[in-house]
């Protein structure tokens, strides 16, 4: 299946983490994505991780990978209202490459 | 070109008549997609091209919809007998094979 679940809303204080989590149902995906989008505009890629690896950072940004439980999160440190979006987690399908999308989570970060 | 560009950004179009939406990707990407979102709402798949392999247009959501990419490069959705439960915002993205895709700024659809 091609499930990705997402949280729908997050309200964080400028200068806190934020932690967004996802879940995902297809176990041989191979690439599982960030995207961030602001009002009005396209996806912007934030991050990426192979299904190989548990954790990836950069920058603000980190990335944990739970294959067995099939859960996602990207964490941002020192969060900035500049980080108010929408963050959508998405996976790569294995076999036919489609990147299948959840339905996103606003963060929403007060000054 | 530089991004991923979409033309128009927006589209206002009445019941009833076709609609083209036009896609160019980055250039040397061999795969493309076509995602649709809906005001508040994920992203819908609805179709995706990868080199000279057959299509996978399992997204799309009625046959009034479909879309074409001539010569790997540019493509097109076109929306017939459009109906207010098209309008939605219609995101291309393109990547090369199984990397990190790149979406374009998406064309806004409205249906009136």
């Amino acid at each position: 299946g091609e499930d990705v679940e997402q949280s729908l809303f997050l309200s964080v204080r400028e200068g806190d983490s934020s932690v967004i989590n996802c879940t995902y149902t297809d176990s041989s995906s191979t690439y599982l994505y960030w995207y961030k989008q602001e009002p009005g505009a396209g996806l912007q890629l934030l991050t990426y991780i192979f299904s190989n690896m548990d954790m990836k950072q950069d920058q603000r940004l980190t990335v944990l990978l739970n294959k067995k439980d099939k859960h996602l999160s990207l964490r941002i440190a020192d969060t900035q209202t500049g980080d108010s979006a929408i963050y959508f987690c998405a996976e790569r399908l294995y076999g036919n490459n489609r990147l299948a999308f959840g339905k996103g989570n606003q963060v929403v970060v007060i000054p | 070109g530089a991004g991923v560009s979409q033309s128009p950004s927006n589209k206002v179009t009445e019941k009833g008549k076709d609609v083209e939406l036009r896609c160019d990707p980055i250039s040397g990407h061999t795969a493309l997609y076509w995602y649709r979102q809906s005001l508040g709402q994920g992203l819908e798949f609805l179709i995706y091209f990868q080199g000279n392999s057959a299509p996978d247009k399992s997204g799309l959501p009625s046959d009034r919809f479909s879309a074409e990419r001539t010569g790997g490069s540019v493509s097109t959705l076109t929306i017939q007998r459009t109906q207010q439960e098209d309008s939605a915002v219609y995101l291309c993205a393109s990547s090369r094979g199984n990397g990190e895709a790149f979406f374009g700024q998406g064309t806004r659809l409205t249906v009136v």
